[in-house]
């Protein structure tokens, strides 16, 4: 079973920031957050991961509680494009690294003009 | 970079026929995963390579569904004989540091 909960669906305005939540209340200290997305008739896409500190890249930013039991994922400024289910991940990186990834339902984020 | 690459995109088959899916991981990457996506189901991992050797199939359906990687740069899924309920979308992904790329898929319809 996926070890992520997230809201099945939301709508956000193109050009504002879509803030998509994630709760992962039974993370354990080792594994680590990641956040992929899947466009229609595509493959999953990286977007970002991270630990404990928030981390930002070209992409998206991804905010993780004190605690680590929610993360928040920030597209910061939406466009028609970013359209996908979005899914929230924990993963360890122990194991030689090779551990797969574990999908949930996701989030269908869809962007309104 | 091209990526992870599989072939074919796109096939249609009759059920009892031999499918042979097939993925080129990117060049380094020492692991490799299939995954099969259906609205049911939805993204289920069927077994991953580490350094070519398969390390955990506990995900693979049944005994008609075989995988194989003779070599670093190259994967094969077998299914023999197919059946209409294989239909569904293919992944393969493979293992760069710590991050896992996905190639765009095959589209798999058993009739």
């Amino acid at each position: 079973d996926a070890k992520t909960t997230q809201p099945p669906s939301m709508d956000c305005a193109e050009g504002r920031a879509a803030n998509l939540p994630c709760n992962h209340s039974t993370i354990s200290g080792n594994e680590y957050v990641y956040w992929y997305r899947q466009i229609h008739s595509q493959g999953p896409q990286y977007i970002i991961h991270g630990l404990k500190n928030n981390e930002t890249n070209e992409m998206a930013s991804l905010i993780i509680t004190e605690d680590r039991k929610s993360s928040t994922l920030i597209l910061p400024h939406a466009t028609l494009r970013d359209t996908a289910v979005y899914y929230c991940i924990v993963r360890s990186h122990s194991g030689g690294g090779a551990d797969g990834l574990t999908f949930g339902k996701g989030t269908h984020l869809i962007i309104q003009p | 970079d091209a990526g992870v690459i599989q072939s074919p995109r796109h096939e249609v088959t009759e059920m009892g026929q031999e499918v042979t899916l097939r993925c080129k991981p990117i060049s380094g990457h020492n692991s490799l995963f299939w995954y099969r996506q259906t609205m049911m189901r939805g993204l289920e991992l069927l077994i991953y390579f580490n350094n070519n050797v398969p390390i955990d199939d506990s995900g693979m359906p049944e005994d008609r569904f075989s995988a194989k990687m003779p070599n670093a740069s190259f994967s094969t899924l077998k299914i023999q004989p197919s059946e209409p309920r294989d239909s569904a979308v293919y992944f393969c992904a493979s293992l760069g540091g710590n991050t896992i790329y996905f190639g765009e898929g095959s589209w798999l319809t058993v009739v």
